[in-house]
């Protein structure tokens, strides 16, 4: 079956790095998202990958290693703007988007 | 601006009545989705389609109807079939034509059924 799990809760302080893992298990894999949404809000896009390795995008990094079926993003120098919960979906083989329950991320002052 | 718009952005119904959610985009898309969000779950995709005309069942379409006469619109009813209605709607487009073809979401609708 279809699986992707990432934690449910997280906690951090303002100013700090925060990592928010992944991991998947999908019938062909044609690339994983991250998108952040704020409560009673749409998601909104964070970052692509489909190729192992680090992408970088101001504060905000997300890393895949495909023969591990693993991603995570990386958030650094915290803001409270920050809170929110971080989506983890992967397309599959279908050009679908499989979705993770996703990571509520709480930022503490 | 482009956009996605979703109406209305909270919606209560009685049990029993078929409700319909409107969804439009003006980001020229070709692929438009459905999805249903329920608190500690994952989304889960109801209906997609990706060409005027056509579209196909998601994992939880049962329950659910949609069309897609017009490239911008991809009205979802919830008959009164849906067990379970009370849930938050999303709207999403994409392109179909890029290597990254994210997927750019609605404000939602919340729907209630008393």
């Amino acid at each position: 079956g279809q699986n992707i799990d990432q934690p449910t809760e997280m906690t951090a302080t303002e100013g700090a790095i925060v990592q928010i893992n992944c991991t998947y298990q999908t019938s062909g894999f044609n690339g994983l998202f991250w998108y952040q949404q704020h409560a009673g809000e749409a998601p909104t896009f964070l970052s692509y990958n489909v190729l192992d390795g680090l992408e970088e995008k101001g504060r905000f990094s997300s890393f895949l290693s495909r023969s591990k079926g693993y991603s995570y993003l990386l958030l650094k120098e915290l803001q409270m703007k920050d809170s929110a919960s971080y989506l983890c979906a992967c397309m599959d083989s279908n050009y679908q988007l499989i979705w993770g329950a996703g990571t509520k991320l709480i930022i503490k002052p | 601006d482009g956009g996605i718009t979703q109406s209305p952005k909270y919606l209560f119904r009685k049990e029993g009545q078929n409700v319909t959610l409107s969804c439009e985009q003006n980001l020229n898309h070709d692929a438009m989705y459905w999805y249903r969000q329920d608190p500690g779950q994952g989304l889960r995709l109801i209906y997609y389609s990706q060409i005027v005309n056509d579209f196909q069942k998601g994992d939880i379409a049962e329950g659910y109807s949609v069309s897609r006469e017009k490239k911008e619109s991809f009205p979802l009813t919830v008959t009164s079939a849906q067990k379970n209605p009370t849930a938050f709607y999303l709207c999403a487009s994409s392109r179909l034509d890029r290597d990254v073809n994210e997927q750019f979401f609605g404000p939602g609708t919340r729907l209630t059924v008393l």
